[in-house]
Order: C-alpha cells, then sequence, then structure tokens
C-alpha cells in the first residue's frame, strides 16, 4: 500500500526547534519530489516547502524561509523537516504529501503531526 | 504570488441537489506550452487529510465518484458536485502548482 507517515511532533516554547519526519512506503520514494503542507487549528491548507528526487532542489515559503529546512534521505525512504526558530504562528498539524509524478497535486497523504509552539 | 480566492466560504445544499463551489486565482495558471490548467480541487473531512479529487482543472482521480466535475480555465475555476449525498458534507479547496509558493484557497465548507 503506498503511504507517508509523519512523527515528530509536539509541544514547544517560542524560539525551540523540532525535527518532522515523514517516512515513505509502498512506492519509489527516491522518483518523488516531496511537500510538506500545513494547517493551523480551524484554519485553511498552506504549503509550506517542496525537495526534488535528488535532494539537491529545495523551495519555502517566505514564512519559513531561513527558519526551516526540507531534506530527504532516500535510502532510507524519509523525508524530513528541520524546524528552528518556532513561533506561536507555527502551530498547525503538518503533513508530509506525495504529488503525482511530474504534477504538483497532491495523491498522497500523511495523517499529519501536530506541532504545538507554546509558553 | 498567486493568491486563490473561492467562493462561497460556505453553503448549504439539500440531499440530491447541486452543490457550485467556485475558484479564482490572482493570475493565469494556465500553462500555454500545454493547454494545461495547473489548478487541483481537495476534499478534506474533518479530523481527516485532504484528499485529491480532481487535477489538471477537470481531471478526476482515481475512484472519485462521476458525480464530481471540475471545470474552468485560466482563473476562474468551478468544481460541482451533482446529486449531493450526506457523505459529501466535507471543506473543500482549490490550489494551484502552476508556480511556488503553491497556494490553497480558504476553503468551502459545505453543508447538507
Amino acid at each position: 500500500e503506498v503511504q507517508v507517515a509523519e512523527s515528530g511532533g509536539g509541544l514547544v516554547q517560542p524560539g525551540w526547534s523540532l525535527r518532522l519526519s515523514c517516512a515513505a512506503s509502498g512506492f519509489t520514494f527516491s522518483n518523488y519530489w516531496m511537500h510538506w503542507v500545513r494547517q493551523a487549528p480551524g484554519k485553511g491548507l498552506v504549503w509550506v516547502s517542496r525537495i526534488n528526487s535528488d535532494g539537491s532542489s529545495t523551495d519555502y515559503a517566505d514564512s519559513v524561509k531561513g527558519r526551516f529546512t526540507i531534506s530527504r534521505d532516500n535510502a532510507k525512504n524519509t523525508l524530513y523537516l528541520q524546524m528552528n526558530s518556532l513561533r506561536a504562528e507555527d502551530t498547525a498539524v503538518y503533513y508530509c504529501a506525495r504529488p503525482i509524478l511530474g504534477l504538483s497535486a497532491f495523491d498522497i497523504w500523511g495523517q499529519g503531526t501536530m506541532v504545538t509552539v507554546s509558553s | 504570488d498567486i493568491v486563490m480566492t473561492q467562493s462561497p466560504d460556505s453553503l448549504a445544499v439539500s440531499l440530491g441537489e447541486r452543490a457550485t463551489i467556485n475558484c479564482k486565482s490572482s493570475q493565469s495558471v494556465l500553462y500555454s506550452s500545454n493547454n494545461k490548467n495547473y489548478l487541483a480541487w481537495y476534499q478534506q473531512k474533518p479530523g481527516q487529510f485532504p484528499k485529491l479529487l480532481i487535477y489538471w482543472a477537470s481531471t478526476r482521480e482515481s475512484g472519485v465518484p462521476d458525480r464530481f466535475s471540475g471545470s474552468g480555465s485560466g482563473t476562474d475555476f468551478t468544481l460541482t458536485i451533482s446529486g449531493l449525498q450526506a457523505e459529501d458534507v466535507a471543506v473543500y479547496y482549490c490550489q494551484q502548482y502552476y508556480s511556488t509558493p503553491y497556494s490553497f484557497g480558504q476553503g468551502t465548507k459545505l453543508e447538507i
């Protein structure tokens, strides 16, 4: 079965760091660009970041640029999001999303991992 | 950056009737070289992750019932749900994947 599963969320204080992981299975992970999308409680979906298939190219939303780093380990079929200098406004469910091959429409989503930034 | 605006924010439709959700992009998401609209629609039920319904503005994802249809081009798009069923209660989002930062509409809450 094709699936992705996020982990690593939790409660942290403002300014702290957190690393999210996304374990992929059931498909050839190294063929796909991968994305992170987040959703604040009761709010809409916001695209966060993407990484190309070999990890050599990345893009970020302005709101996280310079604080978050996306990476991947194709040998471990795992996507990461290193989040530094966390702010209250980063509080959200973070989804790992796989796009349809060649597109950036997301056909596979994980269940999400909750990140709460609060003192 | 491309801004996606959906209308209405919420709507109530009777069972068996038609629901229409609109999505407007601040600039065209039609790529001239392949004549494709880089526009997707998602359904998100409470407590669940989003589900892809439609991509290329009008191509239904595998397994999506044919009562869901997408139309439009350029900057104006529509998701139509014909013969509304109780299980269609959800929030619906449009998304442009024409250029980064990829952006979603604010969502439309569909109720019975």
